[in-house]
């Protein structure tokens, strides 16, 4: 069964804390993404990844960045939370060809009090 | 730029009602559509897609079809039930391969109710 996985499902953390969000797929996808969500909002891109060390910014990139050192893995690092950035974090992957059908993990719900 | 417009939520409905939430389409060319579903406390996870004009994705009991035309790809059901609920994403992403960023909808709640 394919899957992608995330390293937390319920986080909570304080304000200027440094957060780490892991990501690993088994599918061996090349694209992979962070998303967040809130309500009214949808889905909003934060940055998306093409390839080992390859990354790119989505709509919301402030406040965070990214790392992928390998292909399974995608990591989303919060450098200093804030309040505002307590949401719904999801992770996707893909393949490079095809319709670019997602692949979501379950999900991190993440506080930052 | 790529939009995706669907109706409204809450929708509520009794159970074996038909469904059918809305769903229209910016973009150029033949994007790909699809329907994402999330349950509660869980992340998406895909319903059906559709990849050219005039195909039907169909999967659990839903279906919905490509509608060039109208540019559509409305969702339906015949009879949901209460397992139903949820939260459903319409979804495009431009025809071309490698990376090409999904546009989603904002999502319409379902609630079924006994």
């Amino acid at each position: 069964d394919v899957k992608v996985t995330q390293s937390s499902r319920y986080l909570v953390k304080r304000t200027g804390e440094k957060v780490f969000l892991e990501c690993v797929q088994d599918m061996d996808h090349e694209n992979m993404f962070w998303y967040r969500q809130d309500p009214g909002l949808g889905l909003r891109l934060i940055y998306f990844s093409y390839d080992v060390k390859m990354k790119e910014k989505g709509d919301i990139p402030e406040g965070y960045s990214v790392s992928r050192e390998k292909k399974e893995r995608f990591s989303l690092i919060l450098e200093s939370a804030s309040t505002n950035q307590t949401s719904m974090y999801l992770c996707a992957s893909s393949l490079w060809e095809g319709p670019n059908e997602q692949f979501f993990g379950p999900g991190t719900r993440l506080t930052v009090l | 730029g790529n939009s995706v417009t669907q109706m409204e939520g809450p929708v509520t409905l009794s159970e074996e009602a038909f469904l059918t939430i809305n769903c229209t389409y910016t973009a150029t060319g033949y994007p790909s559509l699809f329907w994402y579903v999330q349950y509660p406390g869980e992340g998406l996870q895909l319903l059906l897609k559709a990849t050219k004009a005039d195909d039907k994705g169909s999967n659990k009991g839903f279906e919905a079809t490509y509608r060039k035309e109208t540019t559509s790809f409305h969702l339906e059901k015949g009879s949901v039930q209460v397992s139903d609920s949820a939260v459903y994403f319409c979804a495009l992403s431009p025809p071309a391969g490698g990376y090409q960023k999904v546009t989603f909808g904002t999502g319409t709640k379902l609630q079924v109710i006994p």
